[in-house]
């Protein structure tokens, strides 16, 4: 079976910092695998996605992840972060049904 | 916006009732997901509905059904509630063609609290 395990449930940094939220996956077979934010109150937004095309993948809002197979991670980077950019972050693998990591919470400090 | 919507957004039960809730997929998708998010914790799969038919299941008890519609939209009802069933409730629509699921779009939730 699938799942994710998501390094560091909080995370913070400083305005203009580098994000880094790391995600590792578990996965017999090539899987898909996806990160979403959650704004307080609200649902699940998608980030961006892997598909087994590049292995650099762009998202929204400046985020991107590498998929790193020999390594079995998806990490989520933006190089420089804005106050707008604290939420909780869900790393998710999909192959007969989708997984969700436990959640990293990223704090922004100005 | 996904175009998922979700209702209602607040629902409080008591032990024992039952409980309905809706959603109404994006246009153009056929597959419907229904996830429980406790607080602090990440989205749990409860099943899923493709044409109709449950396509995959979750570890949760048969107290919580589904429906998915002609026009794709879906219920999750829940039977005999428990405190612990107090959670987000989260419905995903997406495409599922040539066998494979594409990206699920997820809806605002529906947050219910079992007193």
């Amino acid at each position: 079976a699938q799942s994710v395990t998501q390094l560091g449930s909080h995370v913070s940094v400083s305005e203009g910092a580098l994000v880094l939220l790391r995600c590792n996956y578990s996965s017999s077979v090539p899987p898909y695998l996806f990160w979403y934010v959650q704004y307080p109150n609200q649902g699940l937004q998608l980030l961006l996605k892997y598909t087994s095309a590049a292995t650099l993948v762009k998202g929204i809002n400046g985020f991107e992840a590498e998929f790193k197979k020999s390594e079995t991670s998806f990490h989520l980077t933006k190089p420089s972060a804005h106050m707008s950019d604290a939420a909780e972050y869900f790393c998710a693998v999909s192959v007969l049904d989708m997984r969700f990591g436990a959640g990293t919470r990223l704090t922004v400090k100005p | 916006e996904t175009g998922v919507t979700q209702s209602p957004t607040h629902l409080i039960k008591t032990r024992g009732q039952q409980v309905t809730l809706r959603c109404s997929s994006q246009s153009g998708h056929n597959t419907v997901s229904w996830y429980q998010q406790a607080l602090g914790q990440g989205p749990q799969f409860i099943f899923q509905y493709y044409r109709e038919e449950e396509n995959g299941r979750g570890n949760f008890p048969p107290r919580f059904s589904g429906l998915q519609f002609p026009n794709y939209s879906s219920e999750l009802n829940v039977n005999a509630l428990e405190l612990d069933d107090s959670a987000l409730y989260l419905c995903a629509s997406s495409l599922t063609a040539g066998g494979r699921e594409e990206t699920q779009y997820f809806g605002p939730g529906t947050r219910l609290l079992v007193l």
